[in-house]
């Protein structure tokens, strides 16, 4: 069954700091891995997908196959990324999305 | 980047009446799109993918003569609440994909379906 972990429902950091947002993941096969993410009162969008091995707004995130994990981490944390952050899995070559829970990530000044 | 459209962006109606919610892509052509429903501070379940041209695929436990998709054009698809009760109340999103190599998904602004 595919299935996405987000652990942390809720994760505050302050300006500056490092950010690391978990993702965990059960699929059988081979998995494409995405983080989305959603500001305040803005639709859902793509941040990054593993495939691409892009660094977006400073966030990267390694596909880890043998944790089953794809953390999404950034070295110092901005007050515009507090956000809501969905890690998603599809099937290799398909298209239908399995969200995790979702974390709210909150920057302090 | 590609738009998707939902309208209406809020709904609120009469306990066992029935809503349609448009999802449309603006500027691509989309032969399949995705309805999800988010609850509140919960994460999008998806509910059926809409395919042009042919029947809907819905998900495990989702009621397919509740939940009525019709895909009529490649640019618009409608989700239809039928008989809605005050637990149908939800977010709803759509999203389409952008048809290239990279399966990104474009998602809707939502529709808040508010039943009384």
């Amino acid at each position: 069954a595919q299935r996405v972990t987000q652990p942390e429902k809720l994760l505050s950091v302050f300006k500056g700091a490092p950010v690391e947002l978990k993702c965990n993941y059960s699929y059988s096969g081979s998995p494409e891995l995405f983080w989305y993410v959603q500001y305040s009162r803005q639709r859902l969008q793509l941040l990054l997908r593993h495939i691409s091995r892009e660094s977006i707004k400073g966030f990267t995130a390694d596909l880890n196959k043998g944790e089953t994990s794809f953390h999404l981490k950034k070295p110092f944390a901005q007050e515009e990324d507090s956000a809501m952050y969905y890690c998603a899995l599809s099937g290799r070559g398909a298209q239908k999305l399995v969200f995790g829970q979702g974390t709210r990530l909150t920057i302090n000044p | 980047g590609a738009v998707v459209s939902q309208h209406p962006s809020r709904v609120i109606c009469k306990s066992g009446t029935s809503v349609k919610i448009e999802c449309r892509s603006l500027d691509f052509q989309a032969t399949t799109m995705f309805w999800y429903r988010q609850f509140p501070k919960q994460s999008l379940m998806l509910m059926a993918t809409s395919n042009e041209g042919s029947k809907a695929t819905y998900e495990q436990g989702v009621e397919k003569d509740k939940f009525l998709i019709n895909h009529a054009s490649l640019t618009l698809s409608t989700l239809t609440v039928t008989s809605a009760h005050p637990e149908d109340s939800s977010f709803y999103i759509c999203s389409a994909p952008s048809g290239g190599s990279y399966n990104e998904q474009f998602f809707g602004p939502g529709t808040r379906l508010t039943v009384l």
